[in-house]
């Protein structure tokens, strides 16, 4: 079944050091996109990519880091100059056509300890 | 740019009853519309979208949804809830012409017995 695989499930990370998200999709999806969830803050775009090789900066990418070297991947990096890390992060996907929704993967729930 | 904005963050209600999860959104160009639902430390699954055409739009578990052009909003129905029903709820936006989603801040249903 085609879907997208976010890994892992739950994440722990000291203060200081970096940590990578993983997310998979075998939609054959052209662009996605990671976003950051907070209790009553709904879903804050953090990067999004267009097509391999290419990605935009969202509303709260300070702190964070991403690649695209293949379509199926879009890794999501942690790095320690984000101040307050703990939230669920999720991954999504969507074709290129205009008229169709994003697809979703199941989050990753980060948190510091 | 496009902006959603989810009125109640939080809806209680009995089990049978009916209920509406209220969206507004603003955009300056056309746009499809999406709502979303989200169990507990899971991703988000899509429950209808409004594409064009017939305002009234049917999704999945019999909820339904109606764009009022005019009034910018996207509210959520469904004429009897069930208690497996108590779940987070978001509304998305996306312009006709590009390929980023907006989302709301989210409503909480919590269905009670």
């Amino acid at each position: 079944d085609g879907g997208i695989t976010q890994s892992p499930k739950y994440l722990f990370r000291k203060e200081g050091q970096n940590v990578t998200l993983s997310c998979e999709q075998n939609l054959n999806h052209d662009a996605m996109y990671w976003y950051r969830q907070d209790p009553g803050q709904g879903l804050r775009l953090i990067y999004y990519s267009q097509i391999v090789n290419d990605f935009q900066k969202g509303d709260i990418a300070e702190g964070y880091s991403v690649s695209r070297e293949k379509k199926e991947s879009f890794p999501l990096t942690v790095t320690s100059a984000q101040k307050n890390p703990t939230a669920f992060y999720l991954c999504a996907s969507t074709s290129d056509s205009m008229n169709t929704e994003a697809f979703f993967g199941q989050g990753t729930r980060l948190t510091v300890v | 740019a496009q902006s959603v904005t989810q009125l109640d963050s939080q809806v209680p209600v009995f089990e049978e009853a009916p209920v509406e999860l209220r969206c507004n959104y603003s955009s300056s160009v056309s746009v499809y519309l999406f709502w979303y639902v989200q169990y507990p430390n899971q991703g988000l699954q899509l429950l209808l979208k409004y594409l064009s055409g017939s305002t009234l739009v049917k999704g999945i578990n019999g909820f339904e949804a109606e764009f009022n052009k005019s009034q910018t909003s996207f509210h959520l129905r469904k004429p009897s809830v069930h208690i497996s029903d108590t779940a987070e709820y978001f509304c998305a936006v996306k312009a006709w012409n590009f390929n980023k989603f907006y989302f709301g801040s989210g409503t909480k249903l919590n269905v009670k017995p």
